[in-house]
């Protein structure tokens, strides 16, 4: 079982729509969660990171984790076709406190 | 501000030759450096980390090498490339020991060919 698993989309959304991107892990000491975007061919840009359970938000992003079901999730309002890009969750942690990461979701907002 | 370039950005490399790609943080001390790798179509990989100067850990056996001969530069390395070396490879760099978030660079697209 992979750490953390990822809808792997491809997903395709009309401009304005509210996106849910949605992720699962299995270990439960995980605590920070991290949302990256990727355009293509560039590298990963952090979004937003959480700490343990609750919701965070910062503009028109949302990001939410629960622990008790182990799935955290970001939500774009009134997506722009300037969001279309990979999106990347990951959960800091390990010996080296590195990132891993799940497969990724690659999202098209449509105009 | 914190920095982070990477170069070269693109190359392309025939199967047996060797590759070297830098790294420099700009703006901090002391920060936790890794090399990552992204398959096309796939998740990306950590290959190597650095908590300081000379100490290398390395996650996955392959012919790539790492080192960090300065505090805030990063090199990855290879004495002879296969086919399956190709990919996006990024550096990323986190602060110290107390940071939570890592940062990466722009990438370099590597094709062996």
């Amino acid at each position: 079982q992979k750490e953390v698993e990822q809808d792997p989309g491809p997903l395709s959304v009309p401009e304005g729509a509210i996106v849910s991107l949605n992720c699962t892990y299995s270990n439960s000491a995980f605590q920070y969660f991290m949302w990256y975007r990727q355009y293509s061919r560039k590298g990963p840009e952090l979004l937003m990171y959480t700490y343990s359970s609750g919701n965070k938000e910062d503009g028109r992003f949302t990001a939410q984790v629960d622990k008790s079901s182990k799935y955290i999730s970001l939500f774009i309002r009134d997506s722009q076709p300037s969001d279309s890009a990979t999106y990347l969750c990951a959960y800091l942690g390990g010996s080296a406190r590195q990132l891993t990461f799940g497969s990724g979701t690659q999202l098209t907002v449509l105009p | 501000s914190q920095t982070i370039h990477q170069w070269p950005a693109t190359l392309v490399q025939p199967v047996g030759s060797p590759l070297s790609l830098e790294c420099t943080v700009e703006g901090t001390s002391n920060p936790n450096l890794y090399w990552y790798r992204q398959a096309a179509g796939r998740g990306l990989q950590l290959l190597f980390y650095s908590v300081g100067i000379g100490q290398i850990s390395s996650e996955v056996p392959q012919n790539l090498s790492a080192s960090r001969p300065q505090d805030r530069q990063f090199i990855l390395s290879s004495k002879k490339l296969l086919l399956s070396d190709s990919g996006f490879y990024l550096c990323a760099w986190r602060w110290g020991a107390a940071g939570n978030t890592i940062y990466f660079g722009e990438g370099s697209w590597l094709t062996v060919v």
